[in-house]
């Protein structure tokens, strides 16, 4: 079935940066963009920002400009989200999302990942 | 870009309607027709129920509509069960290739 699996829970001290993984499988991984959403304990969705599998061509939220890098492998059909400098407010469920095949701005997620807790600690 | 405003709770009895609001401004909601709602249960993954403003993928009830006016954009839940307490989100384009969701309303059934 199609689906997207996330890489386990993750525990970095701050200034550290933090690599989480989406696998996707039971479609074509280039044919369809991906998002990454975050979610802070208690708090709503933050969304970070978008790859496209097929040229690996991003675009990042305003916020998080200067501190995430989002890649892929197409080779084992995974994306990345990668972010540095880490802080305590970093501390949240972190979401890829499959997009739209050819609308990244449509806002339609319809398969998500089972989540990623990361967790900023000292 | 600020999350769009929703109000933070709601409430209904099984079988009413409800209606879930979602106010931005002409450089989001009401510059697009780019609205999509999510369902998010405790612990769980949001779950795609409206997109384009008032389209349901398949699977989900007709139960759920969507609907915008202006700036403001609207999820509607009819017949309201059990299983649908659970918060909800919104998320509309904002321009410059970005997306923004709205802050979240958790929707309690009495």
């Amino acid at each position: 079935q199609v689906q997207l699996v996330q890489s386990g829970a993750e525990v970095k001290k701050p200034g550290a940066s933090v690599k989480v993984s989406c696998k996707a499988s039971g479609y074509t991984f280039t044919g369809y963009y991906i998002h990454w959403v975050r979610q802070a304990p208690g708090q709503g969705l933050e969304w970070m920002g978008w790859i496209n599998p097929n040229s690996g061509g991003t675009n990042y939220a305003q916020t998080f400009q200067d501190w995430v890098t989002m890649t892929r492998d197409t080779s084992i059909s995974t994306a990345y989200m990668d972010l540095s400098r880490l802080r305590f407010d970093d501390t949240a469920v972190y979401y890829c999302a499959r997009g739209s095949n050819n609308c990244p701005t449509c806002g339609i997620f319809d398969i998500w990942g089972q989540g990623t807790m990361v967790t900023v600690s000292s | 870009q600020s999350a769009l405003t929703q109000p933070r709770s709601v409430s209904g009895s099984p079988g009413q309607s409800v209606t879930i609001s979602c106010t931005g401004t002409s450089s989001d909601v009401g510059g697009y027709n780019y609205v999509s709602w999510y369902q998010q249960h405790p612990g769980k993954a949001p779950k795609l129920m409206i997109y384009d403003v008032s389209k349901r993928p398949s699977g989900v009830p007709d139960r759920f509509s969507g609907s915008k006016s202006g700036n403001t954009a609207s999820l509607t839940i009819s017949g309201l069960q059990a299983a649908d307490e659970a918060d909800y989100y919104c998320c509309s384009y904002a321009g410059n290739a970005d997306l923004v969701f709205g802050g979240g309303t958790k929707l309690t059934v009495l």
